[in-house]
């Protein structure tokens, strides 16, 4: 298994432009979520999913956008980028059965990402 | 909504010695509570977690203590090596279906001298 796998690794944007995040899961989990980690901070949540076609707001969700067609896939969506959305970007996912969670979240190498 | 605090932010020790990590969190109906390394550069790994129904949990020389009553949790390195550096951080979350998001500490960063 490959895990959590997250494209582009690095990417620089523009003031304005707009970039879609890619990220991907090969076992077969119900939990994704999306993180950002700005330098020397923690991880502060932008959107998660339980499932396919169910997308929810974390704690930081102004500027991005989510979908979850598929188990594997969740893509994040920036419009408009802004200096501030200049960060670290990590993927995570986790099995999540209904009525238990307390798993582990496993997490992708990350995308670099800075506005200018 | 749950917070999690961690203390402290950071923390040197002497290779050998032992550190501790500690973190408290709000609410008193969490039951799980992971610990992540996260290495420069890297992303964060599962290291030891423990749910509520366990007072302390060990894996060689990491071991995770959880006082429900007090509301907090600590994470423990023993025999401390080079490699241990690096920020480490806890989270909290709920153990049932309708809560599915874990809550983070700020993290420590963990610095060993040789």
């Amino acid at each position: 298994n490959a895990g959590v796998t997250q494209t582009p690794k690095f990417r620089i944007l523009k003031i304005g432009q707009s970039m879609t995040l890619q990220c991907t899961q090969d076992m077969n989990h119900n939990y994704m979520y999306w993180y950002r980690q700005d330098p020397g901070m923690g991880l502060k949540l932008i959107y998660y999913s339980v499932g396919a076609g169910i997308t929810d707001k974390g704690e930081v969700p102004n500027g991005y956008n989510v979908s979850r067609s598929t188990t594997e896939d969740f893509p994040l969506r920036l419009e408009l980028a802004a200096p501030s959305q200049t960060s670290v970007y990590f993927c995570a996912s986790e099995q999540g059965y209904e009525g238990l969670r307390g798993q582990p979240q496993h997490f992708g190498d990350g995308t670099r990402l800075s506005i200018l | 909504g749950e917070n999690v605090e961690q203390h402290p932010s950071t923390l040197s020790v002497q290779e050998g010695d032992s550190a501790v990590i500690k973190c408290t969190y709000s609410d008193s109906a969490s039951n799980y509570f992971p610990w992540y390394k996260q290495e420069l550069g890297k992303r964060p790994q599962l290291i030891i977690d423990i749910r509520s129904n366990v007072g302390e949990k060990k894996d060689q020389r990491i071991a995770v203590t959880l006082n429900k009553t007090a509301k907090h949790f600590s994470l423990h390195i023993t025999e401390t090596q080079p490699e241990d550096s690096a920020v480490y951080f806890c989270a909290a979350s709920l153990s049932n279906f309708g809560n599915e998001k874990l809550t983070f500490g700020t993290g420590t960063r963990l610095t060993i001298i040789p």
